[in-house]
């Protein structure tokens, strides 16, 4: 596609439970970036990618959190155990290179029941 | 910690008129600025990128100006249409050491009415 693709669109879960949510960036990208989303609130950074290797975690809130990008294309955002106060709309961003212009997919909203 | 401000929180304006749209940042040490447009349930889409050696972009009825050493910029959007009413987003590069992304703000709730 040309744009980044986030899949699913929404995602209900219960607590404790183990999500995974989908990011396919624009193709040739070689930086990808996940935020978080909470209502009224700007997205916050979570982690960022050049390529396969995670370049700048230091936004994940605790170990709970992990991402991947096995072959430097699609990442996967994975939440363990998950808890209310996860409950928010979680972006994707991909650029062509490290501080260039971003480009976002139409997120994920994760609800936490 | 870099800490990015937008102010109004929210505006409303009848049609036609010329608006500006501020934000402040609190560590002028930034690659690029960004504005971004978002629609109620939908995700970012970029409306214009100003790279720290600039001055100033546009696009359409839309400009961007940056001044770094007092950590400030702007969004002019002229004859403002209601098509445009929708949440306005700044934001800058994250710096230091292999930092990249961006710091939000929490946006401009704009409200352009017919």
């Amino acid at each position: 596609g040309a744009g980044v693709s986030q899949t699913p669109s929404n995602k209900v879960t219960e607590k404790g439970k183990y999500v995974e949510l989908r990011c396919d960036p624009i193709s040739g990208h070689t930086a990808l970036y996940w935020y978080r989303q909470s209502l009224g609130q700007g997205p916050e950074f979570l982690i960022y990618f050049q390529g396969t290797g995670a370049a700048d975690d230091s936004g994940l809130p605790n170990d709970r959190f992990f991402a991947v990008r096995p072959e430097g294309s699609v990442s996967t955002l994975k939440i363990q155990r998950t808890e209310r106060g996860d409950s928010a709309v979680y972006l994707c961003a991909s650029s062509p290179g490290a501080h260039t212009e971003a480009f976002f997919g139409q997120g994920t909203r994760l609800t936490v029941v | 910690k870099q800490e990015v401000t937008q102010i109004p929180a929210a505006l409303s304006v009848p049609e036609g008129e010329n608006l500006v749209l501020n934000c402040s940042f609190t560590d002028s040490a930034i690659y690029n600025l960004q504005w971004f447009r978002q629609d109620p349930g939908k995700g970012l889409t970029s409306l214009l990128l100003i790279q720290s050696s600039q001055r100033e972009q546009t696009s359409g009825r839309l400009n961007a100006s940056l001044d770094k050493s007092s950590g400030r910029s702007t969004l002019y959007i002229a004859a403002s249409q209601p098509g445009d009413s929708a949440t306005y987003l700044c934001a800058v590069s994250r710096s230091g050491g292999g930092a990249d992304g961006l710091t939000f703000g929490k946006g401009t709730h704009l409200i352009i009415q017919p």
